[in-house]
């Protein structure tokens, strides 16, 4: 059974300073795995995908995340955050056999200026 | 041109009553889905529809009922609502499959459902 894990409900940072936001996952298969950005009052929008091509995933906005297989980790980092960075993250996983796609509980990232 | 659209975006009812939430998408996908998100945003699939058969079921009660005309289409109606079906409401549309094969989701902005 596939299952997500967002370490963190809320993350809070300064402006101009580097984000990270945990997301652990565990698979019966290789998985699929996404981070979803949801600002407020509006939907789900697509940070960055993995599907078992590079580890290293870049996106968009200036988010990354790595593939760790060994630790079953997909982090999701950004160097530097912005003030419109502020919104609800999801991890995802999805293992490819035909099920739906398991979201997080979600990660509230605060930005102070 | 907005991709996945939905009405309304906000519905205030009567528990008892009858309601349908509409969702149209014009990316030419193959699937299209219900999500429910809770007060405490947790997201939880409740339907997904490719070329208009009824692939997931996510055993929510069956006072829900999809109904999707077309491939651009798909519907939620509730039946005699409650209390604890107030959330808010997200349809979304993949190119394949249930997006489990890295085909995003394209979200559309929610409908917030309140029943009194």
């Amino acid at each position: 059974a596939q299952s997500v894990t967002q370490l963190d409900s809320h993350v809070s940072v300064s402006e101009g300073t580097p984000v990270l936001l945990r997301c652990n996952y565990s698979s019966s298969y290789s998985p699929s795995l996404f981070w979803y950005v949801q600002h407020p009052n509006k939907g789900l929008q697509l940070l960055l995908k993995y599907t078992s091509a590079a580890t290293l995933v870049k996106g968009i906005n200036g988010f990354e995340a790595e593939f760790k297989k060994s630790e079953t980790s997909f982090h999701l980092t950004k160097p530097s955050a912005h003030m419109s960075d502020a919104a609800e993250y999801f991890c995802v996983v999805s293992d490819g056999a035909g099920t739906a796609l398991i979201f997080g509980k979600g990660t509230t990232l605060s930005v102070s200026s | 041109d907005t991709a996945v659209s939905q009405t309304p975006k906000y519905l205030v009812t009567q528990m008892g009553n009858d309601k349908s939430i509409k969702c149209e998408q014009n990316l030419g996908h193959d699937t299209m889905y219900w999500y429910k998100q809770d007060s405490k945003k947790f997201l939880k699939i409740m339907f997904s529809y490719n070329n208009k058969e009824l692939i997931i079921n996510e055993t929510v009660p069956n006072r829900f009922s999809p109904k999707s005309p077309d491939k651009a289409h798909l519907n939620l109606h509730i039946n005699s609502l409650e209390l604890g079906d107030s959330a808010v409401y997200f349809c979304a549309s993949s190119q394949e499959g249930t997006g489990d094969w890295g085909s995003p989701l394209h979200f559309g902005n929610g409908t917030r459902l309140t029943v009194t």
